[in-house]
């Protein structure tokens, strides 16, 4: 039974360019969040997805988008890249009713 | 908006010896989650509490929910150097369950 599976591990952008991380949920898992952890702090709250729509959503620009697909996977996509947009980029998931999560590995992403 | 805090934010203790962290929340929470994350790894779900003064015990592990369910404490008795990592307290905002606040974390070094 696989856990939350994220790709790419890591990656390496520059500023203005667009960026695309998938996610895969544990299996029986419907609802997937994206957090942002930034070096030494908490995990941050980007948005979640349920049933192909965006459920609830974070203090994150326009910029930072995603999409749930049937099977549950996820994207996360951000466009226009700062600087400041370096982080690991986390991917939990859950079952319907449930409220503990697992996260995946995590992409890390660096923007030069 | 709702904040959660943690202290300290960095503890290092020699090996055997016990280890507290504490979390508060500016507002009522309906439960408070403990995660595990350690280095260079993603947060790992330790336990959920619920009820007011709930009191949770996990091995050497001790969590407490605080009775106006606002604060929280980790304790760790004699430590080990497994038990290396930063652990993340985070509860759900008012009306907000599909999201957590996280706090910023406390690291723990353990020296042999």
């Amino acid at each position: 039974d696989a856990g939350v599976t994220q790709s790419p591990t890591h990656l390496i952008k520059t500023r203005g360019q667009q960026v695309t991380l998938r996610c895969s949920p544990k299996s029986g898992h419907d609802t997937v969040s994206w957090y942002q952890q930034a070096l030494g702090q908490g995990p941050q709250f980007i948005f979640q997805y349920y049933e192909e729509e965006e459920r609830q959503r974070g203090n994150f620009p326009d910029r930072f988008s995603g999409h749930q697909y049937p099977n549950y996977s996820s994207e996360l996509n951000v466009n226009a890249l700062l600087l400041g947009d370096s982080a690991l980029y986390l991917c939990a998931s859950r079952r319907t009713g449930g409220e503990k999560l697992f996260f995946g590995e995590g992409s890390r992403l660096t923007v030069l | 908006g709702q904040q959660v805090m943690q202290i300290p934010q960095y503890q290092h203790v020699q090996e055997g010896e016990d280890f507290t962290t504490y979390c508060n929340s500016s507002t009522t929470l309906s439960n408070i989650q403990w995660y595990k994350q350690r280095p260079g790894g993603h947060p790992v779900f330790l336990i959920q509490l619920v009820k007011s003064g709930e009191v949770k015990k996990q091995k050497r592990l001790t969590f407490q929910f605080g009775e106006a369910k606002k604060n929280s404490s980790l304790h760790i008795t004699a430590t080990q150097t497994t038990d290396v990592g930063t652990y993340f307290c985070a509860g759900p905002p008012s009306g907000g369950y599909n999201k957590l606040i996280f706090g910023a974390g406390t690291r723990l070094a353990v020296h042999p």
